[in-house]
C-alpha cells in the first residue's frame, strides 16, 4: 500500500498561468475527493468522484477550476488563469465506500500552490 | 448545513500531562465524526472515527474521543502527551449518506504545543 500520492508537491506560478495537479489514489479505492486548505484554516471540500463520475462540486469551485478522473483511477485538478487568491494547499483524498456510507478518507501530502 | 467548531486555536501542555481538545458540531442527523492530525508539511492522518455504536472510540497513538449527542461534542483526549504529539489537530464531520458523497466539513484546527 503506497498511499495517496500527489504531484507536484510544490508549484510556483505567475498570475494568469494555468496549472494542473495530479492525484493517484490508493488503488482499490472508488471515491476520490479534492479539498483546498488555506493558511490557518481547515481543509474545504471542492469536489468528489465516484469511479469516473464527478458527483458533486462546491461553490468554491469556480469555472476556472476543472477536475477529471478518467477511467476512475488518477485524477487531475486544473486551474486556469490563476489568481493570487488561489494560493493554497490542494489536498486529495481517496476512500472505499462501505455499506454504511461512512467512508474513511485517506489524504495525500498535498500540492502547495503559490501564485505570484 | 453541517459545521464544526474548535474553540481552542492554540493549546500548550507539558509532556506527560493529559490533553483534551474540544470539538462541537452542527448536523441535522447522526453525524460521522473524525479527528485528523497534521504535522508541518504533511498531509492529514486519521486518528479515529465515529460512525455508530460505542460512543467512546479508540484511535491510534493512544488517542480516544467520546461522542456526546446531547452536547453535540466529540472531544479528543490523551492521558499522557508525548513531545511528538505537537501538531495541528482537526475535527471533521461527514454526512455519510450511503450512495452519496461523504464530503467532510473541518474545523479551523487546534495547534498543540508540547513543553518539555
Amino acid at each position: 500500500d503506497t498511499g495517496v500520492s500527489q504531484d507536484p508537491r510544490h508549484k510556483i506560478t505567475k498570475r494568469g498561468q494555468n496549472v494542473t495537479f495530479r492525484c493517484d489514489p490508493i488503488s482499490e479505492h472508488n471515491r476520490l475527493y479534492w479539498y483546498r486548505q488555506t493558511l490557518g484554516q481547515g481543509p474545504e471540500f471542492l469536489t468528489y468522484f465516484q469511479n469516473e463520475a464527478q458527483l458533486e462540486k462546491s461553490r468554491l469551485l469556480s469555472d476556472r477550476f476543472s477536475a477529471e478522473r478518467p477511467k476512475g483511477s488518477f485524477s487531475t485538478l486544473e486551474i486556469q488563469r490563476t489568481e493570487q487568491g488561489d494560493s493554497a494547499m490542494y489536498l486529495c483524498a481517496s476512500s472505499l465506500v462501505n455499506i454504511a456510507g461512512g467512508d474513511e478518507q485517506f489524504f495525500g501530502p498535498g500540492t502547495r500552490l503559490t501564485v505570484l | 448545513a453541517q459545521s464544526v467548531t474548535q474553540p481552542d486555536i492554540h493549546i500548550t501542555v507539558s509532556e506527560g500531562a493529559s490533553l483534551e481538545l474540544r470539538c462541537n458540531y452542527s448536523y441535522g442527523a447522526t453525524p460521522y465524526l473524525f479527528w485528523y492530525v497534521q504535522s508541518p508539511g504533511q498531509g492529514l492522518q486519521l486518528l479515529l472515527k465515529y460512525f455508530s455504536g460505542d460512543t467512546l472510540v479508540q484511535g491510534i497513538k493512544g488517542f480516544e474521543a467520546e461522542f456526546k449527542r446531547s452536547q453535540s461534542s466529540f472531544n479528543l483526549r490523551k492521558p499522557s502527551v508525548h513531545w511528538s504529539d505537537a501538531a495541528e489537530y482537526f475535527c471533521a464531520v461527514g454526512a455519510g449518506v450511503t450512495g452519496g458523497g461523504n464530503k467532510l466539513t473541518f474545523g479551523t484546527g487546534t495547534q498543540l504545543k508540547v513543553e518539555l
